[in-house]
């Protein structure tokens, strides 16, 4: 089956500096890369996604690009935010079945 | 938040004896999930449905059965807990299965002692 590998597992940055999360994984058959925000005690909420026929896709502050041929995809968060403070989960999809990294846990120090 | 409801949200049982928890939904989507989250290992799929009577496994499926006989309800049954399923349970739903979104219910903590 698909295997996802997130790093860094933990990530502290200053107020207004960025913010990079990588993903990598293992099935060329994934074609559907979402990213999700989970805050403490709370739900998984999806926060971008990207599809296998795009390269990059941004979102205000939020940017995730995807390099199909080295299978790595990265969450990028620009002019962090104390609010942006949470775990990050990225995900490979292949079929109908989701595979989760193990999260990253990012520190907004104001 | 999309119209998710897991029940129970807490649960304290002991080893050997059954759970089943569940998820209910008033989205009408086609696709449901089971996901165990557990401190290191992210999010794994148990089971999921892509219809009624319609389901597969996924990664961490031994020790776990589901249903669902209508639309709106997915069932995970622990047939004889053990210590190992302590965990918090998130029910997922999706119009579309692996082409979009998935919507998370607030989970289930679920301690087996």
């Amino acid at each position: 089956g698909e295997n996802v590998e997130q790093h860094p597992s933990t990530l502290s940055v200053q107020e207004g500096d960025s913010a990079v999360i990588k993903c990598t994984y293992s099935d060329s058959a994934s074609n559907y890369f979402p990213w999700y925000k989970q805050e403490l005690g709370k739900r998984p909420q999806l926060i971008i996604d990207i599809r296998s026929n795009v390269g990059e896709k941004k979102d205000q502050r939020i940017a995730v690009t995807l390099n199909k041929t080295a299978k790595h995809f990265s969450l990028h968060i620009t002019e962090t935010q104390p609010e942006d403070s949470a775990v990050y989960f990225c995900a490979a999809v292949t079929g109908n079945q989701f595979y989760f990294g193990t999260g990253t846990s990012l520190t907004v120090i104001p | 938040d999309a119209g998710i409801t897991q029940s129970p949200r807490h649960k304290v049982t002991e080893t050997g004896t059954p759970v089943t928890l569940r998820c209910h939904q008033t989205e009408n989507h086609r696709y449901m999930y089971w996901y165990r989250q557990d401190p290191g290992h992210g999010l794994r799929l148990i089971h999921y449905s892509y219809g009624v009577k319609d389901t597969d496994k996924g990664e961490v499926s031994d020790g776990y059965s589901v249903s669902r006989s209508k639309t709106e309800d997915f069932l995970l049954t622990l047939e004889s807990a053990t210590s190992s399923q302590t965990s918090v349970y998130f029910c997922a739903i999706s119009p579309y299965g692996g082409r979009d979104i998935q919507y998370f219910g607030a989970g289930t903590r679920l301690s087996v002692l």
